[in-house]
């Protein structure tokens, strides 16, 4: 059973950095088809994608993000990690990982979400 | 970049009634990247239908998804008062995701 588990700071202040990981275990960060996204929501609304890195490295992000985010992996540690830049108020918001694979491309395992709020 | 709209914004039905959800997306999907997701409250999202129509693994047969090109619909028989929830479509092309807002389903 493939298990993710978020990790980080929960307050960050404006105009700092937001740095997350995510641990996987019952599965490998770097076995071939498999994507590995962040996604956050604030609070009371909906899901938003924010990106996502394939086992091979690569990386793609919501084009409303890219200018602040950068995913990267840690295969000695099974792990992805987010840092979303400059951060504002509007950056607050429960942040899950999950996966998802190549063939549907839909998110078949999630994390129990971090809640990150931004505030001095 | 694909734009998902969901309808309506919330639905308020009775146990044993059936639900209908739509996902209407501003251009084509393929009906294979098509999945909707159940957020109960306090917890992460759970996957119910991939490629449009498959039922995820241990999802009650209450629940079906069909549709293609721009309309998708899940469809909810006979529900529950567990079934209390937000639903959220969501799908893939041109190596991004989006989801729905979401449709809140209220059980009277």
């Amino acid at each position: 059973q493939v298990q993710l588990q978020e990790s980080g700071p929960g307050l960050v202040k404006p105009s700092e950095t937001l740095s997350l990981t995510c641990t996987v275990s019952g599965g490998s960060v770097s076995r071939n088809s498999y994507y590995w996204s962040w996604i956050r929501q604030p609070p009371g609304k909906g899901l938003e994608w924010i990106g996502y890195i394939y086992y091979s490295g690569s990386t793609s992000y919501n084009p409303s993000l890219k200018s602040r985010v950068t995913i990267s992996q840690d295969t000695s540690n099974n792990q992805f990690s987010l840092k979303l830049t400059s951060v504002t108020a509007a950056d607050t918001a429960v942040y899950y990982c999950a996966r998802s694979d190549w063939f549907y491309y839909n998110f078949d395992y999630w994390g129990q979400g971090t809640m990150v709020t931004v505030s001095s | 970049e694909i734009v998902l709209t969901q309808s309506p914004g919330t639905l308020s039905l009775s146990p044993g009634e059936r639900a209908t959800l739509s996902c209407r997306a501003s251009q084509s999907v393929s009906s294979s990247y098509l999945a909707w997701y159940q957020q109960k409250p306090g917890q992460a999202p759970r996957v119910l239908i991939y490629g449009a129509s498959s039922r995820a693994t241990g999802i009650p047969d209450r629940f079906s998804g069909s549709g293609s090109g721009t309309d998708f619909t899940l469809t909810i028989s006979r529900l529950e008062p567990e079934d209390l929830a937000v639903y959220y479509c969501q799908q893939y092309g041109s190596s991004l995701y989006t989801f729905g807002q979401g449709t809140k389903l209220e059980i009277k």
